[in-house]
């Protein structure tokens, strides 16, 4: 089993529409939860970042955290077209080694 | 915020040459960069941590020999493919720990696409 699932889509919508991306992990010794956005042939960029469980907003986004369940999402909302890319979502605990989902492919159709 | 500069951030290199990529911290000192690799449609994979002046250490599966990492000052590690064959042909991404811990504190650079023919 992965420590990290998550579902590679692709994922296609219209422009506006509340975008939900999930993970779900393994392992309980995670604590630090993470969601990247990552264009073509660039770096993972940080969008959010969560400590233990709960909800984040930051603007458009809002991450919630499950640690119950093992399991994390994104929400994006008024999805717009520059919003289309690759979202990762990682995790650690207290050390420095990140796990990693495989991305979700995300098209915002204008 | 908090920069890594990654370079080249594209490089295409003969079968059974060598091919060195940058990875610097532009404004903080980083005590650790991280090592990733990913191929198409895939995760990022951990290949290495380093810390600055000491040797690295590599995860299981990675040939350190091949895969050569210096991180000679606080601002700088090099990844050095050695031989490098088609195989290797992937998309290389450093990530640099922030010694001072502010805020988040890791950050990613822009990647390297390498491609061996």
């Amino acid at each position: 089993q992965k420590e990290v699932e998550q579902d590679p889509g692709p994922l296609s919508v219209p422009e506006g529409a509340i975008v939900s991306l999930n993970c779900t992990y393994s392992n309980s010794a995670f604590q630090y939860f993470m969601w990247y956005r990552q264009y073509s042939r660039k770096g993972p960029e940080l969008l959010m970042y969560t400590y233990s469980s709960g909800n984040k907003e930051d603007g458009r986004f809002t991450a919630q955290v499950d640690k119950s369940s093992k399991y994390i999402s994104l929400f994006i909302r008024d999805s717009q077209p520059s919003d289309s890319a690759t979202y990762l979502c990682a995790m650690k605990n207290t050390g420095n080694q990140f796990y990693f989902g495989t991305g979700t492919s995300l098209t915002v159709i204008p | 915020g908090a920069v890594v500069s990654q370079h080249p951030s594209w490089v295409i290199c003969k079968s059974g040459t060598s091919v060195k990529i940058e990875c610097r911290s532009l404004d903080f000192q980083a005590t650790t960069m991280f090592w990733y690799r990913q191929f198409p449609k895939q995760s990022l994979m951990l290949m290495a941590t380093s810390n600055e002046g000491s040797k690295a250490t590599y995860e299981q599966g990675v040939e350190k020999d091949k895969f050569l990492i210096n991180h000679a000052s606080l601002t700088l590690s090099t990844l050095t493919v050695t031989s490098a064959h088609p195989e290797d042909s992937s998309f290389y991404i450093c990530s640099a720990r922030d010694r001072l811990g502010q805020g988040y504190g890791y950050t990613f650079g822009s990647g390297t696409r390498l491609t061996v023919v």
